[in-house]
């Protein structure tokens, strides 16, 4: 079946503009995560979601970042006033978060976001 | 705050070798352990997947291990091969699962020179 998909694969804004990005996890994954893996450093969990409970959003960096998520569908990432540290590949990940055996995390593509 | 450290940092080896890529964590507590490989403009893939009750898991040519006590899991592969390489990560997730992601390692760069 289809993996998880990302949207836009690159983004290139501008200091202070606003921009959202997409994740379309595997259908039937309860989980989702955002991760962001900036040049030269490790992934960074920024958030996660499980089925309608309301997100951890322990790992998001600054109230510039937001994230959303309809059910168990579509979430979208938003990144307001940006800036250039935010430059980075934002990476999406679902699981069937179950057990520890099917807890087995997928990832997207990514979004190569850079800010000039 | 769990830290995940692999060593080495980058690794070549000639077509053929066995080889084996280390990664720590500082806090055993743990819900699981994965090792991924992450390929040039492209995603991870899992690899495996090692539940904190066990002491390994094996796919293919590849075999990982854990010691949890000690905060320690590595990466065997058998047999290396020019597609082998990648940038392999480590990840664990803390017990209790659900609460928040996974804690990467900075991962190891392997180049298998055919």
């Amino acid at each position: 079946g289809a993996g998880v998909s990302q949207s836009p694969s690159n983004k290139v804004t501008e200091k202070g503009k606003d921009v959202e990005l997409r994740c379309d996890p595997i259908s039937g994954h309860t989980a989702l995560y955002w991760y962001r893996q900036r040049l030269g450093q490790g992934l960074e969990f920024l958030i996660y979601f499980q089925g309608n409970s309301a997100p951890d959003k322990s790992g998001l960096p600054s109230d510039r970042f937001s994230a959303e998520r309809t059910g168990e569908s579509v979430s979208t990432l938003t990144i307001q006033r940006t800036q250039q540290e935010d430059s980075a590949v934002y990476l999406c990940a679902s699981s069937f978060y179950g057990t520890p055996r099917t807890d087995t995390q997928y990832f997207g593509p990514g979004t190569r976001l850079t800010v000039l | 705050k769990q830290e995940v450290t692999q060593i080495p940092a980058a690794l070549s080896v000639p077509e053929g070798e066995n080889l084996v890529l280390n990664c720590s964590f500082t806090d055993s507590a743990i819900y699981n352990l994965q090792w991924f490989r992450q390929d040039p403009g492209k995603g991870l893939t899992s690899l495996l997947l090692i539940q904190s009750s066990q002491r390994e898991q094996t796919s293919g040519r590849l075999n990982a291990s854990l010691d949890k006590s000690s905060g320690r899991s590595t990466l065997y592969i058998a047999a290396s091969q020019p597609g082998d390489s990648a940038t392999y990560l480590c990840a664990v997730r803390r017990s209790g699962g659900g609460a928040d992601g996974l804690t990467f390692g900075k991962g190891t760069h392997l180049i298998i020179q055919p």
